[in-house]
């Protein structure tokens, strides 16, 4: 089945140590985003990928890196984890512009 | 500003009976409205899509209809399952809007109990 794939699901680091959260997808959308959710609030979109290119948000910290080496597999790094970026790593694909957006099951980040 | 609003934030119903959720939107112009569930530690699955001219649009026990005059929406859940635990997030997405432009509501989180 076509699906958006993330790994881990669950990932623990320490405070400052980076960490590099994968997606894949086997849809063939030339769209990719990453989105963090903390608990109990909407998702808020980090950047995404059109093609090659990249469209980072205004407020996303620059602590936050993506890498998209090719259509199906898209990277997102985080230089210096700090404690309040614990949350839900959410991976979405879409076709096209204004297209359904295609949800991975979401990494889960724990920074000690 | 564009900005979605849900209510209630949450619910809890008995298994088998019927729930509606809202959604109160201010983006303008608008070119479509989705409704995602999102399970507890699961990414959002999207469960319908309406554009502007759409009223109602079913998926099996989900139903969700659109007012663009008004500028709300609704899904109703019929004959609840256990299965329908999760939250309920609206998703509204600008006309002309960029890539990433969608404009998430906070859901609405449902509890179904037997």
């Amino acid at each position: 089945d076509a699906m958006v794939i993330q790994n881990p699901r669950y990932q623990v680091t320490q405070f400052g140590k980076p960490v590099t959260l994968s997606c894949s997808q086997t849809l063939n959308h030339n769209v990719m985003y990453w989105y963090q959710q903390k608990s109990s609030q909407a998702p808020k979109l980090l950047f995404h990928y059109y093609d090659k290119d990249f469209n980072n948000e205004a407020d996303t910290p620059d602590n936050f890196q993506s890498r998209r080496p090719n259509t199906s597999f898209c990277f997102l790094d985080i230089r210096s984890p700090g404690l309040g970026d614990a949350a839900m790593y959410l991976c979405a694909t879409s076709s096209g512009q204004g297209g359904t957006q295609y949800f991975g099951p979401g990494t889960r980040l724990l920074v000690l | 500003k564009n900005q979605v609003e849900q209510s209630p934030q949450s619910l809890i119903i008995l298994e088998g009976k019927n729930c509606t959720l809202q959604c109160n939107y201010t983006v303008s112009p608008f070119s479509n409205l989705r409704w995602y569930k999102q399970d507890t530690g699961r990414g959002p699955v999207s469960l319908t899509i309406m554009t502007f001219s759409e009223n109602t649009k079913s998926n099996g026990r989900y139903t969700a209809t659109l007012d663009a005059d008004t500028k709300q929406s609704s899904l109703h859940i019929t004959a609840s399952q256990l299965s329908d635990s999760a939250s309920y997030i609206c998703v509204v997405s600008p006309y002309g809007g960029s890539q990433g432009n969608l404009i998430f509501g906070k859901g609405t989180k449902l509890s179904v109990k037997p």
